[in-house]
């Protein structure tokens, strides 16, 4: 299976500011997935980003605040812009290296807490 | 659309207890099933995964078998440790592309 590096693993942030979050895979994959946990609570998708062409926003996700990079296969950006406290959260980044019937592999995450 | 159902947590166990963490699911074709594991302060392991219907998956003494009948798929582990305390996330996906998780189950295992 793939082996993801996130980073930053943590990082407290000023409101009104942005974050940049990194994955970094060893191998080419087609797809990547970003996915936000909140406090206490389950993944949720944030949008699927494919090399090449703009990254796919589930509902309730715009391009505005969540803007996505995935410039070549291995690699891809999440920004979270515009700090809000409620952007505190747990970021996380996968792949479906191999397909998701075999289950995806996801980095370590990000701990975001906005001050 | 599809959605997991998970037992809400918390759960607290004694060391070498039973585990059982209950898991439904609804779906409207033939996903497969996972369960994936949360340690503090770490991402996301894929735990075990079934693909069809009578599929059991089985990793590190946990197992799970993949029911279409009751459309479930239940962790179990016979005697649980420590060192097994995490969150434990049900899922289920019936296409490559889209993932579905449930809202996850803490547990926490004591000496």
């Amino acid at each position: 299976s793939a082996v993801i590096s996130q980073k930053p693993s943590r990082d407290i942030c000023q409101r009104g500011t942005s974050l940049t979050i990194q994955c970094q895979v060893d191998s080419q994959v087609t797809m990547m997935f970003w996915y936000r946990q909140q406090p206490g609570q389950s993944l949720t998708l944030i949008a699927t980003a494919n090399q090449g062409s703009e990254a796919t926003y589930e509902s309730g996700f715009v391009i505005d605040k969540f803007p996505i990079s995935r410039p070549n296969l291995t690699f891809s950006t999440l920004t979270v812009s515009n700090l809000s406290p409620e952007d505190s959260s747990i970021y996380l980044c996968s792949v479906d290296k191999g397909g998701a019937w075999d289950g995806y592999t996801f980095g370590s995450g990000t701990r975001l807490t906005v001050v | 659309g599809d959605s997991v159902t998970q037992m809400e947590g918390p759960v607290t166990l004694s060391e070498e207890a039973f585990l059982t963490i209950n898991c439904t699911y609804t779906a409207t074709g033939y996903p497969s099933l996972f369960w994936y594991v949360q340690y503090p302060g770490e991402g996301l392991q894929l735990l075990l995964k079934a693909t069809k219907a009578d599929d059991k998956g089985s990793n590190k003494g946990f197992e799970a078998t993949y029911r279409k009948e009751t459309t479930s798929f239940h962790l179990e582990k016979g005697s649980v440790q420590v060192s097994d305390s995490a969150v434990y996330f049900c899922a289920l996906s019936a296409d490559n592309n889209d993932m579905r998780f449930g809202a996850g189950t803490r547990l926490t295992v004591k000496p």
